[in-house]
């Protein structure tokens, strides 16, 4: 079955510093999303993604973060400056339809630890 | 807004007991409703959806659910618990015309042997 694979599982990082967080969509898929679950709270939706440009975005997704697909394959989400609240785990998800109606796929997570 | 609540955080059953996840939301119209199921150090998986028609949905490893519009619930259910099934399972709201998923809070299934 296909996946969405995410690198690294976990990461640690300094507060201030800059991190990048990867995925690996399905190949066929056209929609990419991130996601983050904070320790014990709900999963929170930041951003989807499609044909290179941002759909919709959260409130929490400001401007320290920032998406990309660099190439036909990756898809990752920068934190410029992290501090100690993006500790969390962060999903990465894609789809091959449109819009929420039709369920993701996602990845096994990321998780960011900042010290 | 859009709001899905999970009001049981833990549940227990024994295995081979019957099982009942709740799950109740608050939209406008009817949304998209998803549950998923997260084992530990795993991603989230789809179990089932429910767009329209029959209220009863199937899914995988052998879970239901059915969308009650007059309660605004879709409850998960399965006859019969495997020690397999636990897991953390997440009830999911996604509006029509968004890109997007609100999620509950998540109920921690235990099974006990």
């Amino acid at each position: 079955e296909p996946e969405v694979t995410q690198t690294p599982s976990h990461q640690v990082t300094q507060m201030g510093q800059e991190v990048i967080l990867r995925c690996v969509p399905i190949s066929n898929h056209l929609y990419f999303y991130w996601y983050r679950q904070i320790l014990g709270q709900k999963v929170e939706f930041l951003v989807s993604f499609y044909n290179n440009e941002i759909s919709e975005k959260s409130e929490i997704f400001d401007d320290q973060f920032s998406v990309e697909r660099p190439d036909g394959s990756n898809f990752t989400l920068k934190i410029r400056s992290t501090k100690l609240e993006d500790s969390a785990m962060y999903f990465c998800a894609s789809s091959d339809r449109t819009g929420a109606a039709y369920g993701y796929t996602f990845g096994s997570g990321t998780r960011l630890t900042v010290v | 807004a859009q709001s899905v609540t999970q009001p049981d955080i833990h549940i227990t059953v024994s295995e081979g007991a019957s099982l009942e996840l709740r799950c109740n939301y608050s939209y406008g119209a009817t949304p998209y409703l998803f549950w998923y199921v997260q084992s530990p150090g795993q991603g989230l998986q789809l179990l089932l959806k429910y767009f329209s028609g029959d209220t009863l949905v199937q899914g995988i490893k052998g879970f239901e659910a059915e969308f009650k519009r007059s309660q605004s619930s879709f409850n998960l259910r399965k006859p019969s618990v495997h020690w397999s099934d636990a897991a953390e399972y997440f009830c999911a709201v996604g509006a029509p015309g968004t890109y997007k998923y609100i999620f509950g809070t998540g109920t921690r299934l235990k099974v006990l042997a």
